[in-house]
C-alpha cells in the first residue's frame, strides 16, 4: 500500500495568516501517460463527512474558496490556506488515487492561534 | 443536488454481518462513469476506503477486506450496498458512501453521504 504521511499533526495559525500543510506519498502518485498527480485534499468538520476540496494535486473543486491551493508533484504536495476564515478550523485529510487501494493521510487538526 | 443516504443496522454483534444501504438522489447511479464507494472512519481515526461498484456490476475492493467484503448495486432502486462478514470491534465505525468524479474508481469522492455509526458489540 502507498502510505500517506502528513506533517505536521496539529496546527494553529492566527486568523488572516497562511497555513500550509504537507503530504508525502512512499511512492510516487503521478502517472506519467497523462501527466496527472493521483492526490486529493480533503476538510472534515466535526460530525460531518469529508469536503473534497482539491484533486488531480491542484484542481479546486467547485465552490471551494480560492484562499485553498494546492501543489506538488510526485510525492511531495501541500495544501495552503492563504489567509484563515475561522470556518476553515477542520481537520484536513490528502488521499492518493494512484494505486489500490486508495489511502488517506492521517489527518492534520488547524486550529486557530 | 445529488444526495447519498446511508442506512441499516447501527449496532451488530461479532461475528455476524454488517449491511448497509446507499440511497442515491437527485441522480440516476447509472449514470455513465460515475463509481459509487463505502469508505469507513474509526471514531476518532482516520478514513479507510473499502471499496467501489460500477452500475455494471464491476467492484473493486480493498485487498486488506477483500475475503469479508461484498459491494451490490441495484439500479431499479437507485441503491448500492456493502456487507462485510465476520465483524469484530476493530470494523466499529462511521461508514460514508461516497461518489466518485467522473471516468474510473481511481478518482476523488466529490459527493459522500452524512455518515453512519455502526458498532460491533455484544
Amino acid at each position: 500500500d502507498i502510505v500517506m504521511t502528513q506533517s505536521p499533526d496539529s496546527l494553529a495559525v492566527s486568523l488572516g495568516e497562511r497555513a500550509t500543510i504537507d503530504c508525502k506519498s512512499s511512492q510516487s502518485v503521478l502517472y506519467s501517460s497523462n501527466n496527472k498527480n493521483y492526490l486529493a485534499w480533503y476538510q472534515q468538520k466535526p460530525g460531518q463527512p469529508p469536503r473534497l476540496l482539491i484533486y488531480w494535486a491542484s484542481t479546486r473543486e467547485s465552490g471551494v474558496p480560492d484562499r485553498f491551493s494546492g501543489s506538488g508533484s510526485g510525492t511531495d504536495f501541500t495544501l495552503t490556506i492563504s489567509s484563515l476564515q475561522a470556518e476553515d478550523v477542520a481537520v484536513y485529510f490528502c488521499q492518493q488515487y494512484y494505486d489500490t487501494p486508495q489511502t488517506f493521510g492521517q489527518g492534520t487538526k488547524l486550529e486557530i492561534k | 443536488q445529488l444526495q447519498l443516504q446511508e442506512s441499516g443496522p447501527g449496532l451488530v454483534k461479532p461475528s455476524e454481518t454488517l449491511s448497509l444501504t446507499c440511497t442515491v438522489s437527485g441522480g440516476s447511479i447509472s449514470s455513465s462513469g460515475y463509481y459509487w464507494g463505502w469508505i469507513r472512519q474509526p471514531p476518532g481515526k482516520g478514513l479507510e476506503w473499502i471499496g467501489t461498484i460500477y452500475y455494471s456490476g464491476a467492484t473493486y475492493y480493498n485487498p486488506s477486506l477483500k475475503t469479508r467484503v461484498t459491494i451490490s448495486v441495484d439500479t431499479s432502486q437507485n441503491q448500492f450496498s456493502l456487507k462485510l462478514s465476520s465483524v469484530t470491534a476493530a470494523d466499529t465505525a462511521v461508514y460514508y458512501c461516497a461518489r466518485h468524479l467522473s471516468g474510473s474508481y481511481e478518482r476523488a469522492s466529490d459527493y459522500w453521504g452524512q455518515g453512519i455509526l455502526v458498532t460491533v458489540s455484544s
